[in-house]
């Protein structure tokens, strides 16, 4: 089941720039999208969060991106930051199933 | 800020053994999850609940698993017969708004 696809394993980028996570999703009924962090032996942490009646949603240096018509989320970080390395999970829901489904995750370095 | 606690944070058992995963979930939340994440990869839904019953499960959330919440504050799950395959990291979350879930920390199971 590969309803939410995130296709990058890893990134890595210099503190100060600008870090791009992506998130792909195959099912059409998903209409609210959600950004998580995760650090070793933690939970998940909500990060940031966009219904599909939007195709942008922004929280301080935190912006999520959506486009519908691709299927396809985005999530822009700048400037990147050292505490910023972390997994970072795409996660998306619909209103009839409230379950979130998850993407595999992104493993985000920051070089300082 | 209000938390998701977990107990235990680490639970080893042989197969074939009971056990049960303990969780406070944050007090005015109203949804109660459990997920599961096993190593490497990608975290799973395997129970919702809500006004005192299972609002929905998945494909994993067979006949070996039950949840509870016997008081007013703890929502438990039971793992009948552990298998081996059940080794993994499970994770309780709550919400109270739509869709943004509060994770715990997760308690890692190691069945042998």
């Amino acid at each position: 089941d590969q309803q939410v696809k995130q296709n990058s394993p890893s990134l890595s980028v210099q503190e100060g720039r600008i870090s791009i996570l992506n998130c792909d999703y195959t099912n059409s009924m998903f209409d609210y999208f959600l950004w998580y962090k995760k650090y070793p032996a933690e939970g998940p942490t909500f990060l940031i969060s966009i219904s599909s009646i939007k195709d942008k949603n922004e929280d301080g240096r935190f912006t999520v991106f959506l486009n519908k018509s691709a299927k396809h989320l985005s999530l822009h970080i700048v400037p990147s930051q050292p505490g910023d390395s972390a997994v970072y999970f795409c996660a998306a829901a619909n209103t009839g199933r409230r379950a979130l489904t998850f993407g595999s995750g992104t493993r985000l370095q920051v070089q300082p | 800020e209000p938390e998701v606690t977990q107990t235990p944070s680490h639970q080893v058992t042989q197969m074939g053994q009971e056990v049960i995963l303990r969780c406070v979930p944050i007090s005015n939340h109203l949804y109660f999850y459990w997920y599961r994440q096993i190593l490497g990869q990608k975290v799973e839904f395997l129970v919702s609940f809500y006004n005192n019953e299972i609002s929905e499960k998945s494909e994993i959330f067979d006949d070996q698993f039950s949840v509870e919440r016997p008081d007013g504050s703890n929502f438990t799950l039971k793992i009948r017969s552990t298998k081996l395959e059940d080794s993994a990291m499970y994770f309780c979350a709550s919400r109270y708004q739509p869709e943004k879930l509060f994770f715990g920390s997760g308690t890692q199971l190691s069945v042998l």
